[in-house]
C-alpha cells in the first residue's frame, strides 16, 4: 500500500510570491491534515479535512489556505509568502472510519524556503 | 488551551540501555489520547505508541513502554534495549478524544542520539 506522498519535496520562493502544495493520502483514507514544522514554533497543526469539508482549523492568518478534492487529494495554498513561512510542511491522513484514534499516517514532507 | 511540554531537547543513550523521555501536558479534558511519534532523519513521522486516558494500564509496543500519570498529567515514554534505528525526534502528543476531532497538539521535541 502506497504511503502518503507530498509534492514537491523541495521548493523555494521569494516573498510576496504565492505556494500550492499537493499531498494524496493513503488509498481509503478519507481526512488529511496540514501541520507546519519550524524549528522555534514545533508542530503547528493549520487545518483538517474531510470528504472536502473543512473541519478543524489552527491558529493560521488567512494567507494559508486549503481544500480537499473528491479523490481525497488535498492542497494547500499560501499566498503573499512571508520570510517566516519558511518550514517544513507535513500531510498526514487517516481513516476516520470510526471513531477517531488518533493514528495519523504522515508524508515526508514539502521543505518551503523563502527569500 | 491543551499544551504540551517535552523539558528535554536532546537526550543520548547507550545501545543496549534503557531511556526514558519526559513529558507532561495541561488539559481541563477527562477523555483524551496521548501519543509518541518517532521522527527520523528522513522525516516521515511514524506512530510509536498511543494511550487511551480513561485506561489505567500502561501501554506497551515490544521496546517502548509509557508510564502514564494522570493526575499528575504526565505521559513518559521509556525506550528498553535501545537500538541505532531509535536514533530520531520523538514527540509527545495529545489529542482531545471526540469523533470528528482530528487536532493534535505537539510537544517541541527530544532528539535521541543512540551512541554504539
Amino acid at each position: 500500500k502506497a504511503g502518503v506522498t507530498q509534492t514537491p519535496r523541495y521548493l523555494i520562493k521569494t516573498r510576496g510570491q504565492q505556494v500550492t502544495l499537493s499531498c494524496s493520502p493513503i488509498s481509503g483514507h478519507r481526512s488529511v491534515s496540514w501541520y507546519q514544522q519550524t524549528p522555534g514554533q514545533g508542530l503547528q497543526f493549520l487545518f483538517e479535512y474531510f470528504s472536502e469539508t473543512q473541519r478543524n482549523k489552527g491558529n493560521f492568518p488567512g494567507r494559508f489556505s486549503g481544500r480537499q478534492f473528491s479523490n481525497s487529494r488535498s492542497e494547500m495554498n499560501v499566498s503573499t509568502l512571508e520570510l517566516g513561512d519558511s518550514a517544513l510542511y507535513l500531510c498526514a491522513s487517516s481513516y476516520s472510519g470510526g471513531l477517531n484514534t488518533g493514528e495519523l499516517f504522515f508524508g515526508e514532507g514539502s521543505r518551503l524556503t523563502v527569500l | 488551551a491543551q499544551t504540551v511540554t517535552q523539558s528535554q531537547p536532546e537526550m543520548s543513550v547507550q545501545e543496549a540501555e534503557t531511556v526514558t523521555l519526559s513529558c507532561t501536558y495541561d488539559t481541563s479534558e477527562s477523555d483524551y489520547y496521548l501519543f509518541w511519534y518517532k521522527q527520523p532523519p528522513s522525516r516521515q513521522m511514524i506512530l510509536v505508541i498511543r494511550q487511551e486516558a480513561y485506561k489505567q494500564q500502561n501501554a506497551t509496543e515490544n521496546r517502548f513502554s509509557v508510564n502514564f500519570q494522570k493526575a499528575a498529567k504526565s505521559f513518559s515514554l521509556k525506550i528498553s534495549d535501545s537500538q541505532l534505528g531509535d536514533a530520531a525526534m520523538y514527540f509527545c502528543a495529545y489529542l482531545k478524544s471526540g469523533g470528528s476531532n482530528y487536532k493534535l497538539t505537539f510537544g517541541k521535541g527530544t532528539l535521541l542520539t543512540v551512541n554504539p
